[in-house]
């Protein structure tokens, strides 16, 4: 099972919004609304912003967004603060019963 | 509150063993899957193995199929990971995480802080 493709990095100025992607296939993001999203600060453990495509867990600010089209998920997160400056993974379920990650985007806030 | 607490990570030599272990807490283990995740140094996140609230079910990635072994103690609330024939590439911090209930898909909600393998002669 092949990683999922992320971009490496992207950057956004503080209030800015900023969407990073994440493309699968059809056995992965097409095949489930299983997608999820991750924020790791260095040296911490990942923290669940957003599940299922869309869904964000209690707690997690409303700025943060997730949608899905074919094989391609997408997180946006608007607003931007500094303390969205961290790495973001994203993951999906895959016909294959297992989970596959992204590998991962480094958010710089300029 | 949910509490995931990995240990046994180790330095071990190739072809060396080395069993990791999960403490919980704050929630009803019994009732919830579980996943371990690993992460290289500076590296993305790679999923490792799954095992059912039961036990009963139990999925490996093919890297590291045939090699870990996952189990888990439900009266003492621990997840476990053996690790057999190590390679220099399972050299990573191994992370416990907790599956989302209900999603049927093996994400993740909850993650301990993790345990670093170094896999070197």
């Amino acid at each position: 099972q092949s990683a999922l493709t992320q971009p490496a990095s992207v950057s956004g100025s503080p209030g800015q919004s900023i969407t990073i992607s994440c493309t699968g296939t059809s056995s992965d993001i097409g095949a489930y609304n299983s997608v999820s999203w991750y924020q790791q600060h260095p040296g911490k453990a990942p923290k669940l912003m957003i599940y299922d495509v869309n869904n964000r867990p209690s707690g997690v600010s409303i700025r943060f967004s997730g949608s899905k089209s074919g094989n391609t998920a997408s997180l946006t997160i608007s607003g931007l603060q500094a303390e969205d400056e961290a790495d973001y993974f994203c993951s999906s379920y895959t016909s294959s019963s297992t989970l596959v990650f992204g590998g991962g985007t480094k958010l710089t806030v300029l | 509150e949910v509490q995931l607490v990995e240990s046994g990570g180790d330095l071990v030599q190739p072809g060396g063993s080395l069993r990791l272990s999960c403490a919980t807490s704050g929630f009803t283990f019994n009732s919830y899957e579980m996943n371990w995740v690993r992460q290289a140094p500076g590296k993305g996140l790679e999923w490792v193995s799954y095992i059912s609230s039961s036990g009963n079910t139990i999925y490996f990635a093919d890297s590291v199929k045939g090699r870990f072994t996952i189990s888990r103690d439900n009266t003492k609330n621990s997840l476990y990971l053996q690790m057999n024939s190590l390679r220099a590439e399972d050299t990573a911090i191994y992370y416990c995480a907790r599956v989302r209930p209900y999603s049927g898909s093996l994400g993740c909600d909850y993650w301990g802080q993790g345990t670093l393998v170094t896999v070197s002669s």
